[in-house]
């Protein structure tokens, strides 16, 4: 079966220090891999998504960046936190659908982010 | 992908059925419809999906108008655990997965 590991669950982090969140699938291959903020009282938005290795596409021009080493791993990474980095951060894949370019999505358990 | 419009809120009693609308007219013919919802402090939770035909589920009926311009999502017997962000999304023609505002379901005693 498949699943989903995002750590750490929780983050304190002081202005202008890095991040780096990570987040691996495992069971599946060739997974489209997401990273979604959500700031508190707010929806999901969707900050980078990756349908295979080293493919990056961005929907937020901001401070944060996204990397695919691997074909089960995403990283979100920060240089520089600011305090409006705060929020929940999570981590979702979707299988290759093939001609279905959109599947089921399955999230991880997310990462409480607050900058201080 | 497909713009959706949801109600922003919705009570419902317990045991009662819980009948979530969505729109969804600018869908395409062969992008799904899918529905996943959110409770609080967790990650959106897969429910059903459906193309043209109605779905049920363990969970979840989904009823899609024969337009395709609209579909209900129905919990047949909601249970305070129901009180979630719901979500539907139309789409499929290329990866983006977007979430819209969704409906609040307050799920009564």
């Amino acid at each position: 079966s498949q699943t989903i590991h995002q750590w750490p669950a929780t983050l304190v982090q002081p202005v202008g220090s890095p991040l780096s969140l990570e987040c691996t699938v495992e069971g599946t291959s060739n997974p489209n891999l997401y990273w979604y903020r959500q700031a508190a009282g707010r929806g999901l938005q969707l900050l980078f998504y990756s349908v295979g290795i080293g493919q990056i596409s961005s929907e937020v021009p901001q401070n944060l960046s996204a990397s695919r080493p691997q074909d089960r791993q995403f990283i979100l990474s920060s240089k520089k936190l600011l305090l409006s980095d705060s929020g929940f951060y999570l981590c979702a894949w979707t299988r290759d659908g093939g001609m279905v370019f959109l599947t089921e999505a399955f999230f991880g358990q997310g990462t409480r982010l607050t900058v201080v | 992908d497909a713009k959706t419009t949801q109600p922003p809120s919705m009570d419902c009693a317990e045991g009662r059925a819980a009948n979530l609308p969505c729109n969804h007219s600018t869908i395409s013919g062969n992008e799904y419809v899918y529905w996943y919802r959110q409770i609080h402090s967790q990650g959106p939770q897969y429910i059903i999906h459906g193309l043209k035909n109605n779905e049920t589920n363990e969970m979840a009926s989904l009823i899609i108008t024969e337009d395709r311009k609209s579909s209900t999502l129905i919990l047949p017997h909601a249970t305070l655990r129901d009180t979630a962000v719901y979500y539907c999304i139309g789409g499929g023609s290329n990866y983006k997965l977007t979430f819209g505002k969704g409906t609040l379901l307050t799920v009564n005693p």
